[in-house]
């Protein structure tokens, strides 16, 4: 059985920085594509970025409003994925998701953990 | 990219039919087959129901079909039951390397 278990949300100030962990079991995680999805508590889904797997070459790629503040990375060795946050505003309060991806197809999703970003 | 264009609310009684539109642009739904429909029930995670517009995933009920037209796609949940009460979302990949969702549809199971 999948299995995705996210960590490391919590309060942080406006311009902090935060690091998301997703822990992943019940599949081969070296060989999956991975997501990470948010949503403002009350609203709706917004795709944050995704890393394809190492070996169809690794690469990152972000929605416009984290694109150069957040850096997807991944530790096969830890069947874990990563969301480093930077720079971090208001506007990023939410849950995050870890996801597998299938062809832009978000398969598997954890339960989420919650960032919040106020002073 | 706009988020992609959904009801507020759908409601139905038990065994009857509903369906939920989603309205993108040619940008996205309107260009592509990668159209993916999600289930979220209060406190939970999302749920893949409906991927590629019309194929679903191993587990998912019959009851729940995928179509598109155009710039428009469609999510129709047959034969409703009051577990199919919670919230759905549309997806869409929307080009380079982008993917934009819909607003969420609440369906009240009456």
């Amino acid at each position: 059985e999948v299995r995705l278990v996210e960590s490391g949300g919590g309060l942080v100030k406006p311009g902090g920085s935060l690091r998301l962990s997703c822990a992943a079991s019940g599949f081969t995680f070296s060989n999956a594509w991975m997501s990470w999805v948010r949503q403002v508590p009350g609203k709706g889904l917004e795709w944050v970025g995704h890393i394809e797997s190492k070996t169809d070459g690794g690469t990152t790629d972000y929605a416009a409003p984290v694109k150069g503040r957040f850096t997807i990375s991944r530790d096969d060795s830890k069947n874990t994925l990563y969301l480093q946050m930077n720079s971090l505003k208001s506007e990023d309060t939410a849950v995050y998701y870890c996801t597998t991806e299938d062809n832009w197809n978000y398969d598997s999703w954890g339960q989420g953990t919650l960032v919040t970003v106020s002073s | 990219q706009s988020a992609l264009t959904q009801p507020a609310s759908v409601s139905g009684s038990p065994g009857q039919s509903i369906t939920i539109s989603c309205t993108g642009t040619t940008s996205d739904i309107g260009s592509y087959t990668l159209v993916s429909w999600y289930q979220q029930h209060p406190g939970k995670g999302p749920k893949l129901m409906i991927f590629d517009v019309n194929k679903r995933p191993s587990g998912i009920s019959n009851r729940f079909s995928g179509s598109k037209s155009g710039n428009t796609a469609s999510l129709t949940i047959s034969g409703l039951q009051a577990e199919d009460e919670a919230d759905y979302y549309c997806c869409s990949y929307a080009g380079s390397s982008a993917v934009v969702f819909g607003g969420g549809t609440k369906l009240t199971v009456l």
